[in-house]
Formats: C-alpha cells, structure tokens, sequence
C-alpha cells in the first residue's frame, strides 16, 4: 500500500532551526511535495523535489533521497508565523498525490 | 502564482437543503480541478477530479450523485452537495494546475467551510 510517516507533532523555539522527516512507500513516485496548511486554511506550496538533493528557498530547504524513500523540510530562522502543519505530498506513477495528516509544528517564543 | 479562487468561504445550511461551491481559476486555464474534502485534524481527502466538458471522476466511497460536480469552463468548476446532512459538515478545498501538467505546483483555494445543522 501507499504509506507517508512523519511525526505528529514538533516543537521549536523562535529563531532555531528545525528539521521534519518524512519516510513514504508509494507505487511509482513523480516526485514530491511539501505543503505548509495554517489552522482552518487551505494548504500553500512550499517546494517540489523529483531529484535526489536539497533544494533551497530562503529559509525553507527540502531534501529528497529516492532509494531511501526519504525526505525532509528544513525550516531556518523560525519565525512565529510558522507554526503550521507540514505536509509530506509524494505523487505516485499515476500522477495521484497521497496526502497524510501532516506534522503539526510549533513554535515557542 | 497562480490564484484559485473559492466561494463561499463559509456556509451554514439546514439539513436536507443543497449548497453549491465554486471554484475558479482567476489568471490560468485550468481544464482539471480536484476537490478535496478534510475532517479536523486529518489529511485531505481527494474527492472527486472535475474535467472541463466531460464527467468528473470520483474517488472510492464517494457518491456521485450527493456530491455533483460541473466543470463547465476552462476557469470555474462547482461543487454541489445535495440534500447535506450534519455528516457533511467539513472543509472543502479545491485545487488545480496550470495547463494540462500532470506534475508542477497545485494551486489551492481558500477553501469552503460547511456547516450543516
């Protein structure tokens, strides 16, 4: 089966930097997302990586390993705006994204 | 980026009436939109993929005829829940792509929070 494993729940501290691992088992793989969802919104898209490598965007970076069937979504300088929920998105080979319940992350002054 | 738009934001009905969303593309075609149904504290859940001009494709588990979906332009699909009961209650995001990609970035909308008495 398709399968996403992230943790539940993190916390960090203003200013710190975190890093949130997600381990996934799809049939295929076109890839993969990582999607910031505030409480009560709909979800944005931070990065996309079909690659093995990091991918940096200011202060977001995504890694991906294919072989490993990993990834991970580094956060810098943590602002308090990034208290979230951070979705692990891989696309299997028919192009279909398999959504988990995310990491919810918080961050303490 | 691109913006998808969605409307209502939030909708309070009474059970047994029909509660039609919207959802549009404001600066790209989008010719498939998905929508996407999400309980508290649970991932989203891939509804139903909506095609301009043709039937849309619906998951497995959801009726077809409860949720009727219309895709009639390259910029709006709706999504109308029929006959809502409490059970409906939920929070409903639509989202598409530019172009006819399968890959690339997923636009989302605001999404639409229902609330059925």
């Amino acid at each position: 089966g398709q399968n996403i494993d992230q943790p539940t729940e993190m916390t960090a501290t203003e200013g710190a930097i975190v890093q949130i691992n997600c381990t996934y088992q799809t049939s295929g793989f076109n890839g993969l997302f990582w999607y910031q969802q505030h409480a009560g919104e709909a979800p944005t898209f931070l990065s996309y990586n079909v690659l093995d490598g990091l991918e940096e965007k200011g202060r977001f970076s995504s890694f991906l390993s294919r072989s490993k069937g990993y990834s991970y979504l580094l956060l810098k300088e943590l602002q308090m705006k990034d208290s979230a929920s951070y979705l692990c998105v891989p696309m299997d080979s028919n192009y279909q994204l398999i959504w988990g319940a995310g990491t919810k992350l918080i961050i303490k002054p | 980026g691109a913006v998808v738009s969605q409307h209502p934001s939030r909708v309070i009905c009474k059970s047994g009436t029909s509660v039609k969303i919207e959802c549009r593309s404001l600066d790209f075609q989008a010719t498939t939109m998905f929508w996407y149904r999400q309980f508290p504290k649970q991932s989203l859940m891939l509804m139903a993929t909506s095609n301009e001009g043709s039937k849309a494709t619906y998951e497995q588990g959801v009726e077809k005829d409860k949720f009727l979906i219309n895709h009639a332009s390259l910029t709006l699909s709706t999504l109308t829940v029929t006959s809502a009961h409490p059970e409906d209650s939920s929070f409903y995001i639509c989202s598409a792509r530019e172009g006819g990609s399968d890959t690339g970035e997923l636009f989302f909308g605001e999404g639409s929070r229902l609330t059925v008495l």
